[in-house]
């Protein structure tokens, strides 16, 4: 049974560029959460996405949007990067009404230069 | 709002040895959940023990126990005899009750180092 996939690992991008990453969540999971964490840094959370909706968001810019699929699949879309958006993106995943289910992937390091 | 505060950015412990990570929370709520991560240099997040704060027991996973004092908002993790695997960076995170929809609140990290 796979996890929560990421895609890509890795991913180095200019200022003032657009970037996309994706999530599919596990098996059986319906809900996504997308979280930022800067190097030394706990995880912050962005938002979080159920029935194609974004549902709870945290203290993130409109810059950061996203999607999920019928499919429960999910993107993080963050334009007009900035250099201090540099950081690994997790995504993780859960089944509604199960309150402590989280299975986290292996996240996205994007590198802004 | 709810906070999460790990005071030892770093420890280490000796193989076989018995380890305690600090973690402190502040909350107005009466009922939460609270976790610790593990992070290994894989970064994935891996779920190490959880605590329904309504429970009065510690929760215990075989090697890894908590001590979970909730008038104090102190929630340790303990872990008996230390392996090397257990070399990782460890979150403490705090979670609202009732529904998945809460996000989780997570502390700086602990880097747990262990010698042979």
């Amino acid at each position: 049974d796979a996890g929560v996939t990421q895609s890509p690992t890795h991913l180095i991008k200019t200022r003032g560029q657009q970037v996309t990453l994706r999530c599919s969540p596990k098996s059986g999971h319906d809900t996504v959460s997308w979280y930022q964490q800067a190097l030394g840094q706990g995880p912050q959370f962005i938002f979080q996405y159920y029935e194609e909706e974004e549902r709870q968001r945290g203290n993130f810019p409109d810059r950061f949007s996203g999607h999920q699929f019928p499919n429960y699949s999910s993107e993080l879309n963050v334009n007009a990067l900035l250099l201090g958006d540099s950081a690994l993106y997790l995504c993780a995943s859960t089944m509604t009404g199960i309150n402590y289910g989280y299975t986290f992937g292996s996240g996205t390091r994007l590198t802004v230069v | 709002a709810q906070t999460v505060t790990q005071s030892q950015p770093e420890m280490s412990v000796q193989e076989a040895e018995t380890v305690t990570l600090s973690c402190t929370y502040d909350t107005s709520e009466s009922d939460y959940y609270l976790f610790w991560y593990k992070q290994p240099p894989s970064r994935q997040m891996i779920l190490v023990i959880r605590q329904e704060a309504y429970k009065q027991q510690n929760a215990t996973e075989n090697r890894f126990s908590v001590n979970f004092q909730k008038a104090a908002k102190s929630f340790s993790l303990k872990i008996s005899d230390s392996q090397l695997g257990d070399a990782a960076m460890y979150f403490c995170a705090y979670r609202t009750y009732g529904g998945a929809t809460n996000k989780l609140i997570f502390g700086t990290g602990t880097l747990l180092a262990v010698q042979p």
